[in-house]
């Protein structure tokens, strides 16, 4: 069964430094990844997916991520951090493309400092 | 276009009363999901529908936990009788079958059991 493992349950940058938020995935097949954003007392959004095709993936609010197949990595990243993006992050997993099987990880609380 | 929809959005019972939580997912979305969002967690899935058919409840404690979607719109979830441990967020999340990889959720119920 797939797995996700997001390292740093709490990530603190500066505004207008780098986010760098970290996740690693395990799974017995090519797997579809993902990033979702949760804002206090709402549900959760989808910042960005990796299916197939180029391994540079671009989402929302000017995050990208890096799916790294030899590193079973999928990290996000954003060049300048804004305070509008202190949230919850949570990189998920699913083994196919029907939805079946999607497994999220334990999230990384972002905090942007002014 | 209406989001997801989910009442209550909040809940405070004492244990052993029963509870239960509404969904109404975006109109077209034939893919429901209710997850279970522990504090500091990432969403673990229950239940999820196509239709109204449950294709997947492997996860949902069926001795106290059920559900139903009977005419394949609007969905509800339900606890009797309710235990301390089941205080959580409960999240609704829909998708359809063109694109069944992008969830779009709900607010969530949160959950309160005394």
């Amino acid at each position: 069964a797939q797995s996700v493992t997001q390292l740093g349950s709490h990530v603190s940058v500066s505004e207008g430094a780098l986010v760098l938020l970290r996740c690693n995935y395990s799974s017995s097949v090519p797997p579809y990844l993902f990033w979702y954003v949760q804002y206090p007392n709402q549900g959760l959004q989808l910042l960005l997916k990796y299916t197939t095709g180029a391994t540079l993936v671009k989402g929302i609010n000017g995050f990208e991520a890096e799916f790294k197949k030899s590193e079973t990595s999928f990290h996000l990243t954003k060049p300048s951090a804004h305070m509008s993006d202190a949230a919850e992050y949570f990189c998920a997993v699913s083994e196919d493309n029907y939805g079946q099987n999607f497994v999220f990880g334990p999230g990384t609380r972002l905090s942007v400092l002014p | 276009e209406a989001g997801v929809v989910q009442s209550p959005r909040y809940k405070i019972i004492e244990k052993k009363q029963p509870v239960a939580f509404w969904c109404n997912p975006i109109s077209g979305h034939n893919t429901l999901y209710w997850y279970l969002q522990n504090l500091g967690q990432g969403p673990e899935l229950l239940i999820r529908y196509e239709n109204e058919e449950a294709v997947d409840d492997s996860q949902l404690p069926k001795d106290r936990f059920s559900a139903e979607r009977l005419k394949g719109v609007d969905s509800t979830l339900k606890i009797q009788p309710a235990e301390l441990g089941d205080s959580a967020v409960y999240l609704c999340a829909s998708s359809t079958a063109g694109e069944p990889l992008t969830q779009y959720f709900g607010p969530g119920t949160r959950l309160l059991v005394l």
